[in-house]
């Protein structure tokens, strides 16, 4: 069974902390992805990796950045964090035979 | 307006009960995806599917590419079956990006 890890399930930082979370997935998936969820709005994409120290921006990129260092690690990291990315993150990763996603347990993120 | 709309929002219904989700996109695919989240927790896909019908259990999924509508039936309807169940599409071109509908949220009373 693929398995998507997540650094932690609840964090809560301060206005202005960086602060980084860790996705690893151990099914030598060459895609990965994160999305924030929230209440009305659903799941949106932020950033999509389909190798190692590639990127792309998914509809949300704004405030973050990414870093995909090893092919089963892909971390999110919010350089300035703000109360409006309170939110649940969601880390995924994918194959290229098959579209399935995986999710990881999410990471649910408060900043005061 | 979405590309994935979801109906109902939000559905409750006693154990054993017959139970069906729907999806409509506005867009070309190359496959449709149910997911299930329980309270708390992360996302369980269920189905992926590009045509027909597939079933698992006592949960079907159909898709009707002509119409671009899906749904996800659960026959006798369970209390663990409690969840938000999200429809999701790769829309063409797209073989990674997956754009979400809001969820239905079910509820099954024992």
């Amino acid at each position: 069974d693929v398995k998507v890890t997540q650094s932690s399930r609840y964090l809560v930082k301060r206005t202005g902390e960086k602060v980084f979370l860790e996705c690893v997935q151990d099914m030598d998936h060459e895609n990965m992805f994160w999305y924030r969820q929230d209440p009305g709005l659903g799941l949106r994409l932020i950033y999509f990796s389909y190798d190692v120290k590639m990127k792309e921006k998914g509809d949300i990129p704004e405030g973050y950045s990414v870093s995909r260092e090893k092919k089963e690690r892909f971390s999110l990291i919010l350089e300035s964090a703000s109360t409006n990315q309170t939110s649940m993150y969601l880390c995924a990763s994918r194959g290229t035979v098959l579209y399935e996603q995986y999710f990881g347990p999410g990471t649910r993120l408060t900043v005061t | 307006k979405n590309e994935v709309e979801q109906s109902p929002q939000n559905l409750t219904a006693q154990e054993g009960e017959f139970i069906t989700i729907n999806c409509s996109y506005s867009v070309g695919i190359s496959a449709l995806h149910w997911l299930q989240q329980h309270p708390g927790g992360g996302i369980v896909s269920l189905f992926m599917l590009s045509s027909g019908k597939k079933k698992h259990g006592r949960l079907i999924a159909t898709i009707n590419i002509q119409e671009k509508h899906s749904s996800l039936h659960i026959t006798a309807s369970h209390p663990r079956d409690s969840a938000v169940y999200i429809c999701a599409v790769n829309s063409g071109g797209s073989n990674y990006k997956l754009t979400f509908g809001k969820g239905t949220l079910l509820t099954v009373n024992p």
